[in-house]
């Protein structure tokens, strides 16, 4: 069975810090990987979404990377700001295709 | 539409009650899925709708629940006889095809409260 992990549990920053949030998945024969974002009382917002033939996606300040052999995953963020304060989930796409596994998210708050 | 949307956005119900949960998916995707966000429990899988048929049901946890799509368009989530621990944010995401490289679009979910 999948299991997706992700460290820290939560995180506080002052503002301008660059960040990295991790994320491990215990089977690598996944598909792809997606960063998502949700706000309180959110849905979800997809952020990066890296193929498994991949190694990174870039979206403005957010970089992600994927290391599919050792079942890990970082989304770096530059120069944080407070609008960035969210819980962030990392998910794995697995190879039914249908399924996405989560991992319990980083709740991140950046002070300005 | 312009993205996916759930109805309602919170539902408080006494124990033993039924209820219903809405998604309308982004108009033109064909699959559909089901997930539930609990505290203690992350976010976890309920069931993968292809246009009407659901070939992918094993997240359900019991009997009491189930889920239908009519005209590979709005699906229904039905909890029969609520118990507390049904209590969750439930989340409705779509995809046009299912299935990889398709990125899964979520609505805002249906907040369940069972007292």
């Amino acid at each position: 069975k999948q299991e997706v992990t992700q460290i820290p549990a939560a995180l506080s920053v002052p503002e301008g810090e660059n960040l990295v949030l991790n994320c491990s998945f215990t089977d690598s024969a996944i598909y792809n990987l997606q960063w998502f974002r949700q706000d309180p009382g959110k849905g979800l917002t997809s952020l990066l979404l890296i193929q498994s033939s991949q190694r990174e996606q870039t979206s403005g300040r957010l970089n992600a990377s994927l290391d599919k052999s050792s079942g890990r995953s970082t989304l770096y963020i530059a120069a944080s700001q407070p609008g960035d304060s969210a819980t962030y989930l990392c998910a794995v796409l697995e190879t039914s295709g249908s399924r996405l596994t989560f991992g319990e998210g980083t709740q991140l708050t950046v002070n300005p | 539409g312009a993205g996916v949307s759930q109805s309602p956005s919170n539902k408080v119900t006494e124990k033993g009650k039924d209820v219903e949960l809405r998604c309308d998916p982004i108009s033109g995707h064909t699959a559909l899925y089901w997930y539930r966000q609990s505290l203690g429990q992350g976010l976890e899988f309920l069931i993968y709708f292809q246009g009407n048929s659901a070939p992918d049901k094993s997240g359900l946890p019991s009997d009491r629940f189930s889920a239908e799509r009519t005209g590979g368009s709005v699906s229904t989530l039905t909890i029969q006889r609520t118990q507390q621990e049904d209590s969750a944010v439930y989340l409705c995401a779509s995809s046009l095809a299912g299935g990889p490289p398709d990125t899964q679009y979520f609505g805002p979910g249906t907040r369940l409260t069972v007292l």
